[in-house]
């Protein structure tokens, strides 16, 4: 079946550093979806790509969607304490079935 | 505010006993969905529900089974539940089939002795 992997599964930085995790699917998506999940919580939605190539900021956080909509990235610049969790990427499929990673665990030095 | 809860946060069963999970929207959202939670996998989907009394299976249906009586509720049955079904199971639901945010329960945490 149709598969999102993730990458990497932990990271683990300094306070200011940047963050990225990468997924990639194994067939073209329709849109795919960021969440974070704090510890302890429950998935939270971040954003939708949609177009092929596209960019969208929310404030330290960049995601961009591959030009072939297979493929897609996060990342955070400077890294807070506050940005702790897992983040999942999820690609829609052709059935509107979401597709999750695996999710990339991001721990945060002070 | 879309709100979606569960019956339980956290339950303890043994092997064998009939388990069900409960799950409600408040938002009037046409789909619904049953995903599990297990370290290093991410969430895979169980079952998933486009309508009242209209059910799909998801990537691993075995050994669970579903029912929507009603749009803003959603119930995953564990029919005899086994160890290998301790997991976290998030229930989640969304308005439209495409383009649209999935709002998600806070998960019940269910442990099989």
């Amino acid at each position: 079946g149709q598969q999102v992997m993730q990458i990497p599964q932990y990271q683990h930085v300094q306070e200011g550093e940047d963050f990225t995790t990468y997924c990639n699917s194994s067939t073209t998506l329709s849109n795919i979806q960021w969440y974070k999940q704090r510890p302890g919580g429950h998935p939270v939605f971040l954003i939708q790509l949609v177009k092929s190539g596209e960019v969208k900021k929310q404030k330290r956080l960049t995601f961009q969607f591959g030009e072939a909509k297979k493929n897609s990235s996060l990342h955070i610049t400077a890294t807070q304490t506050t940005d702790v969790g897992t983040y999942f990427c999820a690609g829609m499929d052709s059935s509107y079935k979401l597709i999750f990673g695996s999710g990339t665990r991001l721990l945060v030095r002070p | 505010d879309v709100k979606v809860t569960q019956s339980s946060r956290y339950l303890v069963k043994r092997t064998g006993e009939k388990v069900f999970l409960e799950c409600v929207q408040d938002m009037d959202h046409e789909n619904m969905f049953w995903y599990r939670q297990d370290p290093g996998l991410g969430l895979r989907l169980i079952y998933f529900s486009y309508d009242v009394k209209m059910k799909e299976k998801g990537d691993i249906p075995e050994g669970y089974s579903v029912s929507r009586e009603k749009k803003e509720r959603f119930s995953l049955i564990l029919e005899s539940a086994s160890t290998n079904q301790t997991s976290m199971y998030l229930c989640a639901s969304r308005q439209d089939r495409d383009q649209e945010t999935q709002y998600f329960g806070p998960g019940t945490r269910l442990l099989v002795l």
